[in-house]
């Protein structure tokens, strides 16, 4: 199968921007997601990105799809308290989604 | 009404217990999904169905075995658990499998404790 990769923690001050890595080993993935899991709740999808597509804008989310290196990021821009929770990756295979590990975004006010 | 509900949101059973995990979408969705969230690995997808067949069985112990009785519902039932069974069962529908645009819809997950 598919191998996701991320940094588990991320500490940043609110107002800054925060990016969030993912490396696959997938190159046939066609489409490449972003969801996010605050306390007690489901994953929840924030954005995605085809993989014929190497950057992708919505509001204060950017997602950067470096497809020969396999990366793919999310920058948060103004980083509000509020963004704190865990952050996954996740690329399509045939029958499911290959999630990364998270990454716990922490929020510093 | 939530698009994907699961129930009950926490459980606590002995290693003797047998008890069953319910899921129901209410989005339409072709298929559905078992995933299991431990702490600091990635999330293990258990069991995929759609349209009520079992397209996916990542080699899962037999004390888990899924049923989908229709494309509404799913369930996951529980026999003998170990205690590192322990942890958040997430399940998840999507209008078609992930090959195409078809993003996964997350519950809420239901927190499973082994004793």
């Amino acid at each position: 199968g598919e191998d996701v990769e991320q940094s588990l923690f991320l500490s940043v001050r609110e107002g800054d921007s925060s990016v969030i890595n993912c490396t696959y080993t997938d190159s046939s993935s066609t489409y490449l997601y972003w969801y996010k899991q605050e306390p007690g709740a489901g994953l929840q999808l924030l954005t995605y990105i085809f993989s014929n597509m190497d950057m992708k804008q919505d509001q204060r989310l950017t997602v950067l799809l470096n497809k020969k290196d396999k990366h793919l990021s999310l920058r948060i821009a103004d980083t509000q308290t509020g963004d704190s929770a865990i952050y996954f990756c996740a690329v399509s295979g045939a029958n499911n989604l290959f999630f990364g590990t998270g990454t716990r975004l922490t929020v510093i006010p | 009404e939530t698009g994907v509900t699961q129930t009950p949101r926490h459980l606590v059973m002995g290693m003797t217990n047998k008890k069953s995990l319910k899921c129901e979408q209410h989005l339409g969705h072709n298929a559905m999904y078992w995933y299991k969230q431990s702490a600091k690995k990635p999330l293990e997808l258990m069991f995929v169905y759609s349209l009520e067949e079992r397209v996916e069985n990542n080699s899962v112990p037999s004390r888990f075995s899924p049923e989908c009785p229709n494309s509404s519902h799913l369930f996951l039932h529980l026999h003998t658990l170990q205690p590192e069974d322990s942890a958040l069962y997430l399940c998840a529908s999507s209008q078609d499998q992930p090959s195409r645009y078809s993003p996964l819809h997350f519950g809420n997950g239901t927190r499973l404790t082994v004793t």
